[in-house]
């Protein structure tokens, strides 16, 4: 049990519509990072929050974008949703540091299914 | 660019005998080195990782990797299998400079009895 939990666990939505998915993260940890796993695919970085700022973020447009709360939890927004982004959507939590990431915990994610 | 290649999408093996995952990635100053596990309909476990020091390192389940820097390499290795370590893998790294965690494509472990 890493302690950091998503919402909803499935989502079916359709082409061109807006999704909302959520994040709370483990207890102390204020670095949150999401990532997109598409189907036979390892996990692509897609931005990291940090104190509520982004400050790092991956090969994604913008109209993938985040927001994180002042008490760390996190929500990562996709607007004009295209059938390319079913996908599983992972959250991971961390403290920050020098080496960031060396102890992130990743929730069980978020499967999308556009259509 | 960086990049991690896992260069096997699937490994079957059977029940206790050994295995070896492998990884390579594109070299960079300042890497640090992991290893997840996914179980189906799960998220991603950290089984080890490579920080500095020691280059055999030693993780849960009895999962060992050796990173080789001269190879680019952080190949994941356990001497006895188990059914319960069916599940995907991956191999990730992360690049100092450019502060992002990049992951492999992922191997599928399949155990067989």
């Amino acid at each position: 049990e890493t302690g950091v939990t998503q919402s909803p666990t499935h989502l079916i939505k359709t082409r061109g519509q807006q999704v909302t998915l959520r994040c709370s993260s483990q207890s102390g940890h204020n670095t949150v990072s999401w990532y997109q796993q598409a189907l036979g695919q390892g996990p692509q970085f897609i931005f990291q929050y940090y104190r509520e700022e982004e400050n790092g973020r991956g090969n994604f447009p913008p109209r993938f974008s985040g927001l994180q709360f002042p008490n760390y939890s996190s929500e990562l927004n996709v607007n004009a949703l295209e059938l390319d982004d079913s996908a599983l959507y992972l959250c991971a939590s961390s403290l920050p540091g020098m080496i960031m990431n060396t102890e992130a915990f990743f929730g069980q994610g978020t499967r999308l299914t556009v259509v | 660019a960086q990049s991690v290649t896992q260069l096997d999408s699937q490994v079957p093996v059977f029940e206790e005998a050994p295995v070896e995952l492998r990884c390579n990635y594109s070299s960079s100053v300042s890497v640090y080195l992991f290893w997840y596990v996914q179980y189906p309909n799960q998220g991603l476990q950290l089984l080890l990782k490579y920080l500095s020091g020691s280059t055999l390192v030693k993780g849960i389940n009895g999962f060992e990797a050796e990173f080789n820097k001269s190879q680019t390499s952080f190949h994941l290795r356990k001497p006895s299998v188990h059914i319960s370590d069916t599940a995907e893998y991956f191999c990730a790294v992360f690049y100092e400079g450019a502060q992002k965690l990049v992951f492999g494509q992922g191997t599928r472990l399949t155990i067989n009895p």
